[in-house]
């Protein structure tokens, strides 16, 4: 089973700032990685795919990068709305697919 | 639009069994794979099953392998979760999930908003 890491497991960042989190597989993924965020009382939405490929209607200051074991999830500038937990997941070990533990991002 | 419902959730008892449904819509649903994803209260995300659109392919994560069976009827645009020997530690919200493209290796796009789980005496 292909094992996800995060880190950091909390990031706290005021508003308008930057966030960097990291995202790491115990073997390579190639680009199959995707991050989701989740909101409390909410279902998981798809933010990037493919390791840095927005999905439909996600706002430009997200982006993804990497391939491989290491990934990163940037923020550029954090809104209200951005406090939330991300979570990595692999989907190359089909149909064994798993996520990281995730990182929560609250307001400094 | 997608719309995925889940359904069958409830209190169980240890042992015993119960069989989850998430019914499908607003897209081509034997187009997809599909999978089932649960979160214990105040934990992460653990993938439970994923089912390819055909049903040729499934996988089970090693938590539930044995005591799990995903399924799925594309006639009904259904997916389904037999769970049997329910443990304490399958007490979760369990999360529908629908592939984001037709190839197997595909994140998961749109979620249902889960039925919970209990499995307490």
């Amino acid at each position: 089973e292909i094992v996800m890491t995060q880190s950091p497991a909390t990031l706290s960042v005021s508003p308008g700032e930057r966030a960097t989190l990291s995202c790491r597989a115990s073997q390579s993924v190639s680009s199959n990685l995707a991050w989701y965020q989740q909101k409390p009382g909410q279902a998981p939405r798809l933010l990037i795919y493919g390791a840095s490929t927005r999905a439909t209607g996600i706002p430009a200051r997200f982006s993804g990068s990497g391939s491989g074991t290491e990934f990163t999830l940037t923020i550029s500038s954090l809104q209200s709305e951005d406090f939330a937990v991300y979570y990595c997941q692999q989907y190359n070990n089909w149909p064994r697919f798993t996520f990281g533990p995730g990182t929560k991002v609250d307001i400094k | 639009e997608v719309q995925l419902v889940e359904s069958g959730g409830g209190l169980v008892q240890p042992g015993r069994s119960l069989r989850l449904s998430c019914a499908a819509s607003g897209f081509t649903f034997d187009d997809y794979a599909m999978h089932w994803v649960r979160q214990a209260p105040g934990k992460g995300l653990e993938w439970v099953s994923g089912i390819s659109w055909n049903s040729g392919s499934i996988g089970y994560a090693d938590s539930v392998k044995g005591r799990f069976t995903i399924s799925r009827d594309n006639a009904k645009n259904s997916l389904y979760l037999q769970m049997n020997s329910l443990r304490a530690e399958d007490t979760a919200l369990y999360y529908c999930a629908k592939g984001h493209s037709g190839s197997y290796y595909s994140s998961f796009d749109y979620w249902g908003q889960g039925t919970l789980v209990t499995v307490s005496s």
